[in-house]
């Protein structure tokens, strides 16, 4: 069966570093989205991306945030200069289309750790 | 604004039926979501409803009324491996994000 893979599992890195995380949905899907969930918390939406450009994004994708489909298939989430409250769990999914019918898959998550 | 509530917990026996419940106040509706979530892992559609009554798939059964803003998760014949957080997760407005309730950490004693 398809699914979402997401790189690295684990990701540690230095308060004010850049961060790149990597996704790659599944192949025949055309809506890409980025979540996060701070551990203990619910999930939260941070972006939506479709023909290669941002169709929403939610309050916490601020400019140190950014997306990119850099070919065709992988989809990333880069932050510019993390803040320890970036430290979260952040799921890259996919979707074939956005009518109601259509489910996201979600990827296994990339652990944040900002120390 | 956006609001998703969920019990926080709930516990159940093995082989019982539990009913997991999700009200919501939304900007907009355009279908109600179900997913599971085991600790430190993604989430894995469960079910789904747009309009209003019973969704059954398997073991699991998802309702939804829309002029109450509610939505309930049936889970019959529970077995441990259900122990999970169940999170009802409604799509606002027209195919975009998800806007995720808080979830509800479900244990299954033997």
């Amino acid at each position: 069966e398809p699914e979402v893979t997401q790189t690295p599992s684990h990701q540690v890195t230095q308060m004010g570093q850049e961060v790149i995380l990597r996704c790659v949905p599944i192949s025949n899907h055309l809506y890409f989205y980025w979540y996060r969930q701070i551990l203990g918390q619910k999930v939260e939406f941070l972006v939506s991306f479709y023909n290669n450009e941002i169709s929403e994004k939610s309050e916490i994708f601020d400019d140190q945030f950014s997306v990119e489909r850099p070919d065709g298939s992988n989809f990333t989430l880069k932050i510019r200069s993390t803040k320890l409250e970036d430290s979260a769990m952040y799921f890259c999914a996919s979707s074939e289309g956005t009518g109601s019918i259509y489910e996201q898959y979600f990827g296994p998550g990339t652990r944040l750790t900002v120390t | 604004g956006q609001n998703i509530d969920q019990p926080t917990e709930m516990t159940a026996t093995e082989g019982a039926i539990v009913q997991i419940n999700c009200t919501y106040q939304t900007s907009g509706f355009n279908g109600l979501f179900w997913y599971q979530q085991h600790a430190g892992e993604a989430p894995t559609f469960l079910s789904y409803n747009v309009l209003d009554g019973l969704e059954e798939k398997g073991r699991f059964s998802s309702f939804l009324s829309r002029s109450k803003g509610y939505s309930y998760l049936l889970l019959k014949e529970l077995q441990m491996k259900d122990s999970a957080s169940y999170l009802c997760a409604v799509r606002d407005n027209y195919g975009q994000n998800f806007v995720f309730g808080p979830g509800t950490r479900l244990s299954v004693l033997p």
